[in-house]
């Protein structure tokens, strides 16, 4: 099955700085590639998604690259601010009958100190 | 708000008991997930139903069951509970069953186990 490696598990930057956390993933049929935010005692929230077919992907401070050859991807925050602290999880899919099982990293705490 | 109503929010039990988690998707979607959130393990993803039917299956244990009512509610059944078993418990919901869709996330509930 499909295995999402996500580094750093923690990440802490100075407000305004950028920030950037890689996945990497191991079913090459994967084609959608959200990102979830979660903050403390809350649910998971989708901040960005890409699907295969595009390499980059872009919503304010934030982006979204993807390498398909070599299987990884990228979150790009920048201009951080502190109501970005939280836990960001990439997670990665495949077109298949058999559903839209996400498959999870591990996470990164992000801290965007003031 | 996501729009995924999920009760009840916290749930202490002892271990050998029975607990059922309910999740009401939001209004339109015919998909609805399961995902268990430990420390340990991150988000696992556990099941999928759409409309009604099991489309796809991951990491659930023997002791776990669910399924997916005609009005599309959801419920989680989980029997001969141990302490291992207490994480959070999200439940997400999307339009369709198929990779590339915008899943949405419960608030979740949190079940302790004593």
């Amino acid at each position: 099955g499909e295995n999402v490696e996500q580094h750093p598990s923690t990440l802490s930057v100075q407000e305004g700085d950028s920030a950037v956390i890689k996945c990497t993933y191991s079913d090459s049929a994967s084609n959608y590639f959200p990102w979830y935010k979660q903050e403390l005692g809350k649910r998971p929230q989708l901040i960005i998604d890409i699907r295969s077919n595009v390499g980059e992907k872009k919503d304010q401070r934030i982006a979204v690259t993807l390498n398909k050859t070599a299987k990884h991807f990228s979150l790009h925050i920048t201009e951080t601010q502190p109501e970005d602290s939280a836990v960001y999880f990439c997670a990665a899919s495949r077109s298949s009958n058999a559903g839209n099982m996400l498959t999870f990293g591990g996470g990164t705490r992000l801290m965007v100190k003031p | 708000d996501s729009g995924v109503t999920q009760t009840p929010k916290h749930l202490i039990t002892a271990t050998g008991q029975r607990v059922t988690l309910r999740c009401s998707p939001r209004s339109g979607d015919l998909s609805v997930y399961w995902y268990q959130q430990s420390l340990d393990q991150g988000l696992q993803f556990l099941i999928q139903y759409y409309n009604g039917e099991e489309r796809a299956k991951g990491n659930i244990l023997e002791r776990f069951s669910a399924q997916q009512f005609p009005d599309l509610h959801s419920e989680l059944n989980l029997s001969s509970l141990e302490l291992g078993d207490s994480a959070l418990y999200f439940c997400a919901s999307s339009v369709t069953g198929g990779a590339g869709t915008e899943a949405f996330f419960g608030q979740g509930t949190r079940l302790t186990v004593v």
